[in-house]
């Protein structure tokens, strides 16, 4: 099993529609857990943080499931700007050192 | 502020040539260092990182390495590239006195092998 998995999609929704993808993780003591951005041909960038409460910024929440070991990014009212491709990324339990993304989920928003 | 430089951006190299890519950071210390190759239309796989001088856990590769002579500068080479080794390397890095749990990458350099 993939130390950390995603669906690749591609997502092809519509402008205004909801959308959520979940990235699984194999290691129960990974501590800290992160959703990162990265648009075609360019670095990631950091989209937000995953909380173990939840938490929300503006169109964007994301969650932790520490009992099913995922976390999930959902994104509401979706614009165009928001096609991309998603990473998450897990960090281990002791320090920040081994650092695993997810192979990136492939959003795309229609008009 | 932080930044983090990654050269050179682009490269062309035949099969069987060396390589050498550069990562320095700026404005921290002590940070923990990384490489990651992308290739395309994939997810980024972790190659080496860093959490010292001269202190470098390999992940993957068997015909690239890395090192880190000063405690802001990360160096990834290769003896002789393969075809394979064509992708998006990406350097970043997290941590030193500012850790924000964050991590940070470079612009990226883009290797094609011929």
């Amino acid at each position: 099993r993939k130390e950390v998995e995603q669906d690749p999609g591609p997502f092809n929704v519509p402008e205004g529609a909801t959308v959520a993808f979940n990235c699984t993780y194999s290691n129960s003591a990974s501590q800290s857990f992160f959703w990162y951005r990265q648009d075609c041909r360019k670095e990631p960038k950091l989209l937000m943080s995953v909380y173990s409460s939840g938490n929300e910024d503006g169109r964007f929440t994301a969650q932790l499931n520490r009992a099913s070991q995922y976390i999930s990014l959902l994104i509401r009212d979706s614009k165009l700007s928001d096609s991309a491709t998603y990473l998450c990324v897990v960090l281990p339990y002791s320090s920040a050192s081994k650092i695993i993304f997810g192979s990136g989920t492939r959003l795309s928003i229609r008009p | 502020s932080q930044t983090i430089h990654q050269w050179p951006a682009t490269l062309v190299q035949p099969v069987g040539s060396p390589l050498s890519l550069e990562c320095t950071v700026e404005g921290t210390s002590n940070p923990n260092l990384y490489w990651y190759r992308q290739a395309a239309g994939r997810g980024l796989q972790l190659l080496f990182y860093s959490v010292g001088i001269g202190q470098i856990s390999s992940e993957v590769p068997q015909n690239l390495s890395a090192s880190r002579p000063q405690d802001r500068q990360f160096i990834l080479s290769s003896k002789k590239l393969l075809l394979s080794d064509s992708g998006f390397y990406l350097c970043a890095w997290i941590g030193g006195r500012t850790n924000t749990g964050e991590l940070f990458f470079g612009e990226g350099s883009r290797l094609t092998v011929l």
